[in-house]
């Protein structure tokens, strides 16, 4: 059972923006930053954002992410077909001994 | 450029040991500031994080699983290891080996995965 808890579903037509929201603690979100992933079908997640709101080189900037407090999000702007799949966001934990997190992911659709 | 490879059984027994080989090439596991781990993901369901390992040697476990999860690493051939005891249907899985910087949040890099079931 993660700590980080995302919303199992999210869908949008093309472009349309779509937001994911990622809520944590103080133990992780509030103490670390934060990483979002992208998954599609059948293949290693990639990774989408670093540092909070930093794209590695390659990613469009369609997509960005930001955070506050407990809280991470993800905005999808200017939605794309090949945007449909599952995206995950990460952090470490720092409660007693630290691990790594990811939250329970949200299914993005475009309609 | 970095290639992460897993190997290992692909069906393991109840209550044995699984145990998977990530083979790195384009990269030395002794380079300092980078995490070697490991992360799963049961048939149509999320991403667990199992494990890691610093170039250091400090080891770092999922709370879940630390009482059954040993990372290792052999230097002279470059690979590290899981070995994960007294698994069940529940260990079921797709297992990712995992490059993570410490210090360049941008290092992230994935092997394609290999599934893993258990079944008697």
């Amino acid at each position: 059972q993660s700590v980080l808890t995302q919303p199992p579903s999210a869908s949008g037509t093309p472009g349309q923006r779509v937001t994911i929201s990622c809520s944590g603690s103080s133990s992780n979100i509030g103490s670390n930053t934060v990483k979002w992933y992208q998954q599609l079908p059948g293949t290693a997640p990639k990774l989408l954002i670093y540092s909070n709101n930093q794209r590695p080189s390659g990613v469009p900037d369609r997509f960005s992410g930001s955070k506050s407090d407990t809280s991470a999000s993800l905005a999808i702007s200017g939605l794309q077909s090949e945007d449909e799949a599952d995206y995950y966001c990460a952090t470490w934990d720092d409660s007693l001994n630290a691990f790594y997190v990811f939250g329970t992911g949200t299914k993005v659709t475009v309609l | 450029q970095l290639q992460l490879q897993e190997s290992g059984p692909r069906l393991v027994k109840p209550s044995e040991t699984l145990s998977l080989t990530c083979t790195v090439s384009g990269a030395s596991v002794t380079n300092s500031g980078y995490y070697w781990g490991w992360v799963r993901q049961p048939p149509g369901k999320g991403l667990e994080w199992i494990g890691d390992i610093y170039y250091s040697g400090s080891t770092y476990y999922n709370p879940s699983l630390k009482s059954r999860v040993t990372i290792l690493v052999d230097t002279s051939k470059n690979q590290f290891f899981l070995e994960l005891s007294s698994v069940t249907a529940a260990d079921t899985a797709v297992y990712y080996c995992v490059r993570k910087g410490a210090y360049v949040a941008a290092t992230d890099d994935w092997g394609p995965g290999t599934l893993v079931t258990v079944s008697s």
